[in-house]
């Protein structure tokens, strides 16, 4: 089955600066990868995603990147700000069947964002 | 607005006793998946169903049980508790068209198995 790592488990960086989780994943058949945030006691969100046809994705101070032939994506955000402030998760999954199969986790990045 | 609906919010629970956690989604998705987190380790795949006859199982699904009785709800049995079992649990959802990825997910059961 499919095998995701994620690193690092605890990332803190100065309010405005930029914060990049690395994943990588085993399985040359997945093809969906979503990251999801998940702040303190609350229900995880997704926060972006991209598919294997693409290498990269942005949305304002968020991008993600593919490298499909080493099998890793991360994700980058910019401008750090408190609110950026929780746990991230990285997944990967295989799309068929016209929708996503069940996601396999990274363990978590717990980001903090230093005042 | 549509949600992904957990029931019970927390659980405490004997070892050994049977125990049922529901979900249920008004977001007319076909697709739902039980997972379990435990701190450290991520959320893992306990089951999935991608329609009332489809029932799949994912990467801890010993000691689980699940029954997907409408479209619109997803139940997860523990049919003997045991204290390794102690976790939050989610309930999520996602459409099955190919652009209609995302998972939405409940708001977590708490469960204690003492």
């Amino acid at each position: 089955g499919e095998n995701v790592e994620q690193h690092p488990s605890t990332l803190s960086v100065q309010e405005g600066d930029s914060a990049v989780i690395k994943c990588t994943y085993s399985d040359s058949a997945s093809n969906y990868f979503p990251w999801y945030k998940q702040e303190l006691g609350k229900r995880p969100q997704l926060i972006i995603d991209i598919r294997s046809n693409v290498g990269e994705k942005k949305d304002q101070r968020i991008a993600v990147t593919l490298n499909k032939t080493a099998k890793h994506f991360s994700l980058h955000i910019t401008e750090t700000q408190p609110e950026d402030s929780a746990v991230y998760f990285c997944a990967a999954s295989m799309v068929s069947g016209g929708g996503a199969d069940g996601l396999t986790f990274g363990k978590g990045t717990h980001l903090i964002i230093q005042p | 607005d549509a949600d992904v609906t957990q029931t019970p919010r927390n659980r405490i629970t004997k070892t050994g006793k049977r125990i049922m956690l529901e979900c249920s989604q008004t977001k007319g998705h076909d697709r739902m998946y039980w997972y379990r987190q435990d701190p450290g380790l991520g959320l893992q795949l306990i089951y999935y169903s991608f329609d009332v006859k489809d029932i799949n199982k994912g990467e801890i699904s010993d000691g689980y049980s699940v029954s997907r009785q409408a479209q619109a709800k997803f139940s997860l049995s523990l049919e003997s508790a045991i204290p390794n079992q102690t976790a939050l649990y989610f309930c999520a959802t996602s459409g099955k068209i190919s652009y209609n990825t995302e998972a939405f997910f409940g708001q977590g059961t708490r469960l204690t198995v003492v």
